[in-house]
């Protein structure tokens, strides 16, 4: 079945460090690929996205680019502050399945 | 805009007691989903809504699991009877479109504690 893994946490940086979460994903067809956020006390929210392959998402800093050929998603920014703690998921969705597929998430830690 | 709301967000019960959630979603987002997330997990479907007609049950437990979504505007997830298992943060999202063109909006969540 269709799935995503991600690299185990927790992760623990020094702020202003370069950050990498690995993502990998399994799917039948053509995934749409998300990177989701959970700051602490708060819902889960949309990082990025990206809709097709070489595509790259990016926001607040982040980016990830669609890799077909290494079915990967990988989630990087170059210098990581203590407001970027949080709990990070990949997902994917497939089209006509219109459903979140959540990778088991990472937790990131980012020390003063 | 007001955002997903959830309620309650704290609930502590004995296993095979009963338990219901409650969600209100973003005005006019037509699909609505519940997530189970146990903790150290991803979040795993449950159930799916297109308005008020279900799309995707795949992996609700019906033998003590139930939801509906009266009017095709808020709610509701039910357990019972309740086993030690179901401690997790039950997660309400909703879009205007499927999430494979749109972006879910979640709730804050429904922690459930089951002893």
């Amino acid at each position: 079945g269709d799935s995503v893994t991600q690299m185990e946490g927790p992760v623990t940086l020094s702020e202003e460090a370069f950050l990498t979460i690995n993502c990998t994903y399994t799917a039948t067809g053509y995934p749409s690929l998300f990177w989701y956020v959970q700051y602490p006390g708060e819902g889960l929210q949309l990082l990025l996205k990206a809709t097709k392959a070489d595509d790259k998402g990016s926001n607040k800093g982040f980016e990830a680019t669609y890799r077909k050929e290494t079915t990967s998603f990988h989630l990087e920014k170059g210098s990581v502050q203590v407001s970027d703690s949080a709990v990070y998921f990949c997902a994917l969705s497939l089209q006509g399945a219109q459903k979140l597929v959540f990778g088991q998430g990472t937790r990131l830690t980012i020390n003063p | 805009e007001a955002g997903v709301a959830q309620s309650p967000r704290y609930k502590i019960i004995e296993k095979r007691q009963s338990v219901a959630f409650w969600c209100n979603p973003i005005s006019g987002h037509a699909t609505l989903y519940w997530y189970q997330q146990i903790l150290g997990q991803g979040p795993k479907l449950l159930i799916q809504f297109q308005n008020n007609g279900v799309v995707d049950d795949s992996q609700l437990p019906k033998d003590r699991f139930s939801a509906e979504r009266l009017k095709g505007v808020d709610s509701t997830l039910k357990i019972q009877p309740a086993k030690l298992e179901d401690s997790a943060v039950y997660l309400c999202a909703s879009n205007l479109r499927g999430p494979h063109t749109g972006e879910l909006f979640f709730g804050e969540g429904s922690r459930l504690t089951v002893l």
